[in-house]
């Protein structure tokens, strides 16, 4: 059960795309794509972003999208904006009733 | 409006024990599986437990198994984590998650557990 592989941080201008992956082995990816995303802001609770690689949950902007290649998740975000400076972690159902997280990605809106 | 409201955080010594209870309101709690995921400080998450809808399905993380047990009651609305013989290591915030098609779609705002001497 090791964690998923993400970036420790990323940046970006207002209006730029970022990217951020997360990368495991082939029995962390391999079960249903049930992969999400979750942004966490300080002192707060994660909120899930992307669910099953790419599906947004009501409320979640469009400039969020996910997607998935082999051993390899990532999040991208355009459009950039100021409040989207947060923590991201990825997270897989890996079979068994189990999930693993990604250790997280801080992003820095410039 | 959807809530899970945790509780039972606090500070304990190595080896000793703690429950956590979970309350859910807002939505029909035995028709979602929950799970417990945990944040040691600065660090990330860990998802560590997870109980299906009725109860009848368990699974822990390794780094848990066998010293902590998760029930629920689903007449009381209420999600529980016996932890037994905490470590240091398991000192984080302690998140209770509803789950739903395999998604943890909502989180309460955590309880801090604290284990030093």
């Amino acid at each position: 059960q090791s964690a998923l592989t993400q970036p420790r941080s990323v940046s970006g201008s207002p209006g730029q795309s970022v990217t951020i992956s997360c990368t495991g082995t082939n029995s962390d990816f391999g079960v249903d794509d049930h992969v999400s995303w979750f942004q966490q802001n300080p002192g707060k609770a994660p909120k899930l972003m992307i669910y099953d690689v790419t599906k947004r949950p009501s409320g979640v902007p469009d400039r969020f999208s996910g997607s998935k290649s082999g051993n390899s998740a990532s999040l991208t975000i355009s459009g950039l904006q100021a409040e989207d400076e947060a923590d991201y972690y990825c997270s897989s159902y890996v079979g068994r009733l189990s999930w693993v997280f990604g250790g997280g990605t801080k992003l820095t809106v410039l | 409006e959807v809530q899970l409201v945790e509780s039972g955080g606090g500070l304990v010594q190595p080896g000793g024990s703690l429950r956590l209870s979970c309350s859910a309101s807002g939505f029909i709690f035995g028709d979602y599986p929950m799970n417990w995921v945990r944040q040691a400080p600065g660090k990330g998450l860990q998802w560590i437990s997870h109980i299906n809808h009725w109860g009848g399905d368990i699974s822990y993380a390794d780094s848990v198994q066998g010293r902590f047990a998760i029930s629920r009651d689903n007449a009381g609305n209420q999600l529980y984590l016996q932890m037994n013989n905490l470590r240091d290591e398991d000192t984080a915030v302690y998140y209770c998650v509803r789950d739903i098609d395999w998604k943890f779609d909502f989180w309460g705002q955590g309880t801090l557990v604290t284990v030093s001497s």
